[in-house]
């Protein structure tokens, strides 16, 4: 069982350029999320997905869109990279859908590492 | 708006003993509270939770506090270990889940 899967985990940019991380869970989960995790600053809300077919604003996310693509996969996409973007981006899916996904754990991916030069 | 403090932002301690971090949180309204504990190139991973309606949960060698009135909740890792050095995580959730910003843990044989 393998869980989230996101890729690439490694990711080296130009300014300008853009790309799309790829996130898939397989536990059947309604809700899924991107974060971003920069030092010191713990996990910090990008984008999330309540339930497939909805996306919603998340506490960061200007500069990036996403596609809840079916239920199992929700995709992150930088249109036009920039220094500030440099992180480590994590998605994570929980159970529950709408409200009541808020008070259910939430399950990580390893991570993708991507720096923008 | 919502906020949640954690401390310290490192912890030393020797293997045996035991350790203890501590979170507050703003929202009132907070109701669930996870923790997670992130080793080097990994995502985050539950090692605890905990509602509003229990005082205290434990698990094992850890358990978790919670006191609505002061708006706090702790980590306790007791008869630590070399592999519990890790980054930990805790958050609070109403009508988002907001993190602290992790505390290092690192355990010396």
């Amino acid at each position: 069982n393998a869980g989230v899967t996101q890729t690439p985990k490694f990711q080296v940019l130009k300014t300008g350029q853009s790309m799309t991380l790829q996130c898939a869970q397989d536990m059947n989960h309604n809700s899924m999320y991107w974060y971003r995790q920069d030092p010191g600053m713990g996990l910090r809300l990008i984008y999330y997905s309540a339930s497939e077919g909805t996306t919603d604003k998340g506490e960061v996310p200007n500069g990036y869109n996403v596609s809840r693509l079916n239920k199992r996969e929700f995709s992150l996409r930088l249109e036009s990279a920039a220094p500030s973007q440099t992180s480590v981006y994590f998605c994570a899916s929980s159970e529950g859908r709408s409200a009541g996904r808020l008070n259910q754990p939430q399950h990580f991916g390893d991570g993708t590492r991507l720096s923008i030069l | 708006g919502e906020n949640v403090e954690q401390h310290p932002s490192t912890l030393s301690v020797q293997e045996g003993d035991s350790a203890v971090i501590k979170c507050t949180y703003s929202d009132s309204a907070s109701n669930y509270f996870p923790w997670y504990k992130q080793e080097l190139g990994k995502g985050p991973q539950l090692i605890i939770d905990i509602r509003s309606n229990v005082g205290e949960k434990k698990d094992q060698r850890i358990a978790v506090t919670l006191n609505k009135t002061a708006k706090h909740f702790s980590l306790h890792i007791t008869e630590t270990q070399p592999e519990d050095s890790a980054v930990y995580f805790c958050a609070a959730s109403y009508n988002k889940l907001i993190f602290g910003a992790g505390t290092r843990l690192a355990v010396h044989p």
